[in-house]
């Protein structure tokens, strides 16, 4: 009965790549967020999305791009792996205005 | 667009002693305050949050006040214990979570 899931756990790609990480959550959260976590441990929100309306973070290259099938995945798909996209990244998912709950994280190095 | 800081970045205090962490925003509209512990490896988790019709919130040996005209808030531990070591994270929002916006974090050590 794991609220926000994630996965894989871990993954390891080499540059130019391209790859997913699926979220689901079964909270029944009308929002769903993305989030990197670099090596310094900022947060930094990619996107958020509620009620098919997606709000993306402008820092936000467009290599990156959520999916969301339904209101209970939001998935996450990366073009043209680069470097710098090395770090943790955690999936969440809130009703408005509230505590947002995190999944596990996936921690993706790009070689 | 809504802007936290945070501060200190590291803190450290002996087992025992109160440790203080405080945030400050810039948009008046946030009304919504949470409190996120992460721990090594792991996921952020809250620990405790406060609205802005509350001017302080307590639960055992955290408590947190918000000083909405002054647009801070701070984050109290009484009686650190080891296991209180993580990474805290302040944030900020307000009532559709659009504008969810997290502090740079403060590494917490409890030294024995």
């Amino acid at each position: 009965d794991t609220a926000v899931s994630q996965t894989p756990k871990y993954l390891v790609t080499q540059m130019g790549n391209d790859k997913s990480i699926k979220c689901e959550q079964n909270l029944g959260h009308d929002t769903m967020y993305w989030y990197k976590q670099d090596s310094k441990k900022f947060l930094k929100i990619m996107f958020s999305y509620n009620n098919k309306e997606l709000i993306i973070n402008e820092t936000v290259p467009n290599r990156f791009s959520p999916k969301s099938p339904d209101k209970a995945h939001l998935n996450l798909h990366i073009n043209s792996l680069e470097l710098g996209d090395s770090a943790v990244y955690f999936c969440a998912s809130s009703q408005p205005g509230s505590e947002q709950f995190f999944g596990p994280g996936t921690r993706l190095t790009v070689l | 667009g809504e802007n936290v800081e945070q501060h200190p970045s590291t803190l450290s205090v002996q087992e025992g002693d109160s440790a203080v962490i405080k945030c400050t925003y810039s948009d008046s509209a946030s009304n919504y305050f949470p409190w996120y512990k992460q721990e090594l490896g792991k996921r952020p988790q809250l620990i405790i949050d406060i609205r802005s019709n509350v001017g302080e919130k307590k639960d055992q040996r955290i408590a947190v006040t918000l000083n909405k005209t002054a647009k801070h808030f701070s984050l109290h531990i009484t009686e650190t214990q080891p296991e209180d070591s993580a990474v805290y994270f302040c944030a900020a929002s307000d009532n559709y979570g659009q504008n969810f916006v997290f502090g740079p974090g403060t590494r917490l050590s409890v030294l024995p």
